[in-house]
This record gives structure tokens, C-alpha cells and sequence, in this order.
């Protein structure tokens, strides 16, 4: 069965970066994107870019464009998402979600289980 | 900032049904399919709904979707105390070099 599973709870400093990891299994690991997704704490869903694990071709949301680094190591099946300049409003849940339906029906069909990142002095 | 509108919430009672609905735009769920996910407490979202109207496979049939113009529509039917819950819409956004946008979200609760 396909499972995505995520490097667990970080507190961070302000200022610092953090790097979260989502190991997948159960499928073809470079046959589908790997997206990124965070939720603050009572807020929704906001999406925050992509990752193409077979040709690591990356796409992000205009307001991480410049602090966040997708990346991907193959021999592993391991995505992973670092977050630079931490802030206070950073501090959410990340997810990362397995992308699937191509150009015009894009969805995502399974997620990981999370992974807290609380940026505190 | 979501540029898809949801109601931000829904109430029924049990066996009834509940309608949410999705506001986008011409770049978005005018152009594109839509999802749907269910996000119980303190868990990952789950997708309900996707290509508009398909449901994954576990999915209850009581889970319906539609889309028309750039508003889509998620019904929950026969209504049942798990399904109180927080759910989002989604679609892919072509402005921007393309982005995937959530909805605002929506919690329906089961009275």
C-alpha cells in the first residue's frame, strides 16, 4: 500500500531553516510528484510546491519563491522540503501529498502524516 | 490568501444532507478539475473526491461531487456523525506559472 512517511516534530529559532523529509513506499517513487502543503494551527490547507522525483524539476508558490529548496534523493524514495529565514508565522503542520491526474486534473491522493515545525525564541 | 471560496460552515442531522460549495474562476475551476478533501481532527486530509465527481475507491457513495462553470459543489447524503469534519476544495490554478490552490475550508457539523 502506498505510504508517505515524515521526519518528526522540529523547533527551530528564528532565522534558521529546517529541512523535512517524506519517505514514500508501496509505489514507483519517481512516477509521481511529491507536493508540500502546511497548515498553521487553526488555519487551512496552503499549498506550497511541487517536486518531479524523476527529472527533480520543481515548482513553487510565489510567496515561498526564493526560502524554500525541494529535493529528492531517488536511491531512497525521500522527498524532502527545507524552509529557510524562519519566522514565527512559519510554525505549522507540513505535509507532503502525492500528486497525481497530470496537466488540468491535478489532485492529491495520499499524504503524509505530518510533521510539526514550531519556529520559537 | 485562497482564491477558492467555501462557505465556513455546514450543519445537518443525522440522514440528512449537506451541500458545500466552491467559488473560484476562470483560471482555476473554470479551466481545471476539481477535488475534494476531508480533514478529521487531528489528521491528514483525505481525498473524497476527484476529477470533479470521482470518488477513490473506500470512499462511501454518500459522498457526491459536481462542477459547473467555475463553482463546484461537494453533497454529503444520509448524513452520519463521522463525517463532521473540515473539508476543503482544490484545483490547479494556470495564473502564476501555475499553482495548486486549496479551498478556504468548511466545517460541517452533524447536530
Amino acid at each position: 500500500q502506498v505510504q508517505l512517511v515524515q521526519s518528526g516534530a522540529e523547533v527551530k529559532k528564528p532565522g534558521a531553516s529546517v529541512k523535512v523529509s517524506c519517505k514514500a513506499s508501496g509505489y514507483t517513487f519517481t512516477s509521481y510528484d511529491i507536493n508540500w502543503v502546511r497548515q498553521a494551527t487553526g488555519q487551512g490547507l496552503e499549498w506550497m510546491g511541487w517536486i518531479n522525483p524523476n527529472r527533480g524539476n520543481t515548482g513553487y508558490a510565489q510567496k515561498f519563491q526564493g526560502r524554500v529548496t525541494m529535493t529528492r534523493n531517488t536511491s531512497i524514495s525521500t522527498a524532502y522540503m527545507e524552509l529557510s529565514s524562519l519566522r514565527s508565522d512559519d510554525t505549522a503542520v507540513y505535509y507532503c501529498a502525492r500528486g497525481g491526474g497530470g496537466a488540468g486534473r491535478y489532485y492529491t491522493g495520499y499524504w503524509g502524516q505530518g510533521t510539526l515545525v514550531t519556529v520559537s525564541s | 490568501q485562497s482564491v477558492l471560496t467555501q462557505p465556513p460552515s455546514a450543519s445537518g442531522t443525522p440522514g440528512q444532507r449537506v451541500t458545500i460549495s466552491c467559488s473560484g474562476s476562470s483560471s482555476n475551476i473554470g479551466t481545471n478539475t476539481v477535488s475534494w478533501y476531508q480533514q478529521l481532527p487531528g489528521t491528514a486530509p483525505k481525498l473524497v473526491i476527484y476529477y470533479n465527481n470521482q470518488r477513490p475507491s473506500g470512499v462511501p457513495d454518500r459522498f457526491s461531487g459536481s462542477k459547473s462553470g467555475a463553482s463546484a459543489s461537494l453533497a454529503i447524503s444520509g448524513l452520519q456523525s463521522e463525517d463532521e469534519a473540515d473539508y476543503y476544495c482544490a484545483a490547479w490554478d494556470d495564473s502564476l506559472n501555475g499553482h495548486y490552490v486549496f479551498g478556504t475550508g468548511t466545517k460541517v457539523t452533524v447536530l
